[in-house]
């Protein structure tokens, strides 16, 4: 099954601000809402942002996330050291009647 | 406390099956959908099923069609998935999830091993 399209790793050195991109179709982010996740290695996920760019209660108004067309973004800015984890969008996809998760994020900070 | 915990996750050799429960606290279950996702070690998440709040929409990703079967109990807060003729390939960290369209609430995991 396919997945949406993350890069492997992104970086940035504290107080930056770093995106990370999440690339689909028409079928899955083009007409579909995404997700974002924060992900501590063997801990369970936590949702960043739902419906494409809101933020649940606790999470810092450092992360935002975005939609255009068939691609979606998230932001962090102000970056600092604990944001080193790993980010994953997600998305349903209407030919497949099934979530799609992208492949991962590894955030680095310098 | 919204809460989610699963549970029956072990070892078993390959074709066997496993039931995994999710069991629900804190919030209203009959109103929301629910979701399973796995993790096998070192790699991502991948979605696995869905059910809506009254089970009248169920999916399932594609290599576990056939095998694994998504159900609920709304008078027991509970999630479950059968999980039959196991391979390898399905060992992972299975993790229950709230809501297709929220997503806010996830379990610990419950780690299933698929091997002779």
């Amino acid at each position: 099954q396919s997945v949406l399209t993350q890069p492997p790793s992104a970086s940035g050195t504290p107080g930056q601000r770093v995106t990370i991109s999440c690339s689909g179709s028409s079928s899955n982010i083009g007409s579909n809402y995404v997700y974002w996740f924060q992900q501590l290695p063997g801990t369970a996920p936590k949702l960043l942002i739902y419906r494409n760019n809101q933020r649940p209660s606790g999470v810092p108004d450092r992360f935002s996330g975005s939609k255009s067309g068939t691609s979606a973004s998230l932001a962090i800015s102000g970056l600092r050291s604990e944001d080193e984890l790993d980010y994953y969008c997600a998305a349903w996809d209407d030919s497949l009647s099934g979530v799609l998760f992208g492949g991962g994020t590894k955030l680095t900070v310098l | 406390e919204v809460q989610l915990v699963e549970s029956g996750g072990g070892l078993v050799k390959p074709g066997g099956s496993l039931r995994l429960s999710c069991a629900a606290s804190g919030f209203t279950f009959s109103s929301h959908s629910m979701n399973w996702v796995r993790q096998a070690p070192g790699k991502g998440l991948e979605w696995v099923s869905s059910i809506s709040s009254i089970s009248n929409h169920i999916y399932y990703e594609d290599s576990v069609k056939g095998r694994f079967t998504i159900s609920r109990d709304n008078a027991k807060n509970s999630l479950y998935l059968q999980m039959n003729s196991l391979r390898a390939e399905d060992t992972a960290v299975y993790y229950c999830a709230r809501d297709l369209n929220l997503w806010d609430v996830w379990g610990q995991g419950t780690t299933v091993t698929v091997s002779s």
